[in-house]
């Protein structure tokens, strides 16, 4: 596997269940983004790990819980959801350095529709 | 929050015909990048530009950072039916607690007919 990988590629789940996202990166960056992408909005950022800590909660519903147990694999635990949750769920990965610009490598998403 | 404006929301081209996207900020941005999204991926990093003024050429894109650091143009010379696809600016502050932060346009959808 090269990049960035995100599993499964497509989700379907009542507003009862619970389910997970997998990203998992393989270009030994150390930070790890979740956005939601949804139709006619821009990517909404909603989660940052810098070396494994949450530095960033974008005031994303606590039905949506981020877990990042190691720098190249991330999740995102689902509970509850509701139908207007249904979007593209994107991760991304950057090396953090000291120069600045960080480019932001992205996974092919996993499409999730909440009924 | 810091917004950005993406302009035009679509674009339906015929091929050979040159292209031109833009994006404005009411916030200023530090870096500006412009990324390609196709069906079925996550979007890909195009150009990145990192100073006022800067104009940076791609093969046959070109995009260029405004000099007031609100603003951003992506320009497509002579489109190819694989330049379909949507268009993001995204910018970028650096510092602080924005590290790594993107705040993205809207998107342009962009369709090539051969």
């Amino acid at each position: 596997e090269t990049g960035v990988t995100q599993t499964p590629r497509h989700l379907v789940m009542g507003m009862t269940n619970k389910k997970s996202l997998k990203c998992e990166q393989h270009l030994g960056h150390n930070a790890m983004y979740w956005y939601k992408q949804s139709a006619k909005k821009p990517l909404e950022l909603m989660f940052v790990y810098n070396f494994k800590e949450q530095t960033e909660n974008n005031s994303v519903p606590s039905r949506f819980s981020p877990e990042c147990p190691n720098s190249s694999h991330l999740f995102l635990h689902l509970h509850t959801l509701q139908p207007e949750d249904s979007a593209l769920y994107l991760c991304a990965s950057s090396q953090v350095g000291l120069a600045g610009f960080d480019e932001q490598f992205f996974g092919p998403g996993t499409r999730l529709t909440v009924l | 929050g810091q917004q950005l404006n993406q302009s035009p929301q679509s674009m339906f081209i015929q091929e050979g015909e040159d292209v031109s996207m833009n994006c404005t900020s009411s916030s200023i941005f530090n870096t500006w990048l412009w990324y390609k999204q196709e069906p079925g991926e996550g979007p890909v990093l195009l150009i990145a530009l990192y100073k006022a003024g800067e104009l940076t050429s791609n093969g046959r894109l070109t995009a260029q950072f405004g000099i007031t650091r609100k603003d951003s143009f992506l320009n497509i010379s002579a489109s190819i039916p694989s330049d379909v696809g949507i268009y993001f600016c995204a910018g970028q502050m650096i510092g602080g607690t924005s590290y790594g932060k993107l705040t993205f346009g809207q998107g342009t959808i962009l369709t090539v007919h051969p």
